[in-house]
């Protein structure tokens, strides 16, 4: 049983506008939240966390927003650009349990010039 | 600083035969991770270690053994590979550091794409 879902395996979104990928979470125990951006050949990269006793975390054009009671969170990106096109994975750690972070199985963005 | 490295970055094998992978990491991190990536199902934890001389299971453990004789490098094998374990191997590492956000990131390799005929 998946943990970590991310519903939507892909996104298209005009170059300029906003993209919001999304995540939903079943544990409550998990307390961390990353974002990575994952391009072809290449190993993921870290974007973006947030621990659970915030509700945002912003960082230039990334924000993640957390909805603990509905075990959801989301990553905006605005403006979008066409060099944001990659697959973005969310993660959780879960509270004591540091050492194994839970990966969702990861969103493809487009980003239309 | 090179960050993550892993060796090779592709490899071909024969359902039976054994192989390892080489992880080395030059960030002075504690913690060192081994993970699978399939279509759609994300990245699954294989191995992880906690430091040097220890390793642990992940979610995937089954067909795979590691080994961390040095803090800088974390190895996988396969002793018997099968066409299951055709997938991309990444590493990753992470330090300890003070509590905070960051503490918790962990830094990947550029991975391993491994084909099992």
């Amino acid at each position: 049983d998946q943990q970590v879902k991310q519903n939507s395996p892909s996104l298209s979104v005009q170059e300029g506008r906003i993209s919001i990928l999304n995540c939903d979470y079943t544990n409550s125990m998990f307390d961390y939240f990353l974002w990575y951006k994952k391009y072809p050949a290449e190993g993921p990269t870290f974007l973006i966390s947030i621990s659970s006793i915030k509700d945002k975390n912003e960082d230039g054009r990334f924000t993640v927003f957390l909805n603990k009671s509905a075990k959801h969170l989301s990553l905006h990106i605005v403006p979008s650009q066409p060099g944001d096109s990659a697959v973005y994975f969310c993660a959780a750690y879960k509270n004591n349990a540091g050492n194994m972070l839970t990966f969702g199985g990861g969103t493809r963005l487009m980003v239309k010039p | 600083n090179a960050g993550v490295t892993q060796t090779p970055k592709f490899r071909v094998l024969k359902t039976g035969q054994s192989m390892t992978l080489l992880c080395a990491q030059d960030m002075n991190h504690e913690y060192m991770y081994w993970y699978r990536q399939d279509p759609g199902m994300g990245l699954r934890l294989i191995h992880y270690s906690v430091g040097e001389g220890t390793t642990a299971k992940g979610e995937v453990p089954d067909g795979y053994n590691v080994s961390r004789l040095k803090k800088q490098n974390f190895l996988l094998g396969l002793e018997s590979a099968a066409p299951s374990q055709t997938s991309v191997y990444f590493c990753a590492s992470r330090g300890t550091g003070l509590a905070g956000e960051g503490t918790y990131t962990q830094y990947f390799g550029p991975g391993t794409r491994l084909t099992v005929l």
